[in-house]
């Protein structure tokens, strides 16, 4: 596989579930990130990693956790949603002081709160 | 924070026309990097040109072109010879050079592109 790769693609669940979305990048970057995309707003910045640290919290809810095991993969576990949390999820991946300075994403996770 | 601002919510075009589609900035960063990102419904986001601002020449890619306009900060993309697979929703994105891996993006223009 290449590029960045995001699982589920897409994903239902009630306000007391908990469920994780996974994003594994193959591009050997150092740097992952989660956004969220809502109809008619700007990307959301939610979560930086920097070399498997986190670098960014957008004041995100603590209902939404990051986890970045290594460079490769980030997870966000998804507990006690609203429905106002329903969007698509995208994950990116960059190299940090790269020349080219680009984000590559994933297709998106799109989640529907119930 | 950096702002972007893309003021038009839906563009259209001819096949085979030119389109221009506006993005405006605020920073006061004197070097970074900017971003035309392409959607389709659907499917990935990828890459469409980027422009380092130390470097006055505006990009080109193909079809692609940008007019960057630093003192200004505006950064256009013009798409010439439109095509059926140019439609989707675009995206102008700030990076800052530097200073972490903050990215920020606009509100997007949807593209439509009529045969």
């Amino acid at each position: 596989e290449t590029g960045v790769t995001q699982t589920p693609r897409h994903l239902v669940m009630g306000m007391t579930n908990k469920k994780s979305l996974k994003c594994e990048q193959h591009l050997g970057h150092n740097a992952m990130y989660w956004y969220k995309q809502s109809a008619k707003k700007p990307l959301e910045l939610m979560f930086v990693y920097n070399f498997k640290e986190q670098t960014e919290n957008n004041s995100v809810p603590s209902r939404f956790s990051p986890e970045c095991p290594n460079s490769s993969h980030l997870f966000l576990h998804l507990h006690t949603l609203q429905p106002e949390d329903s969007a698509l999820y995208l994950c990116a991946s960059s190299q940090s002081g790269g020349p080219t300075g680009e984000l590559f994403f994933g297709e998106g996770s799109r989640l529907t709160v119930l | 924070a950096q702002t972007v601002t893309q003021s038009q919510p839906e563009m259209s075009v001819q096949e085979a026309e030119t389109v221009t589609l506006s993005c405006t900035y605020d920073t006061s960063e004197s070097d970074y990097y900017l971003f035309w990102y392409k959607q389709p419904p659907s499917r990935q986001m990828i890459l469409v040109i980027r422009q380092e601002a130390y470097k006055q020449q505006n990009a080109t890619e193909n079809r692609f072109s940008v007019n960057f306009q630093k003192a200004a900060k505006s950064f256009s993309l013009k798409i010439s010879d439109s095509q059926l697979g140019d439609a989707a929703m675009y995206f102008c994105a700030y990076r800052s050079i530097g200073a972490g891996n903050q990215f920020y993006f606009g509100t997007g223009t949807s593209l439509t592109v009529i045969p």
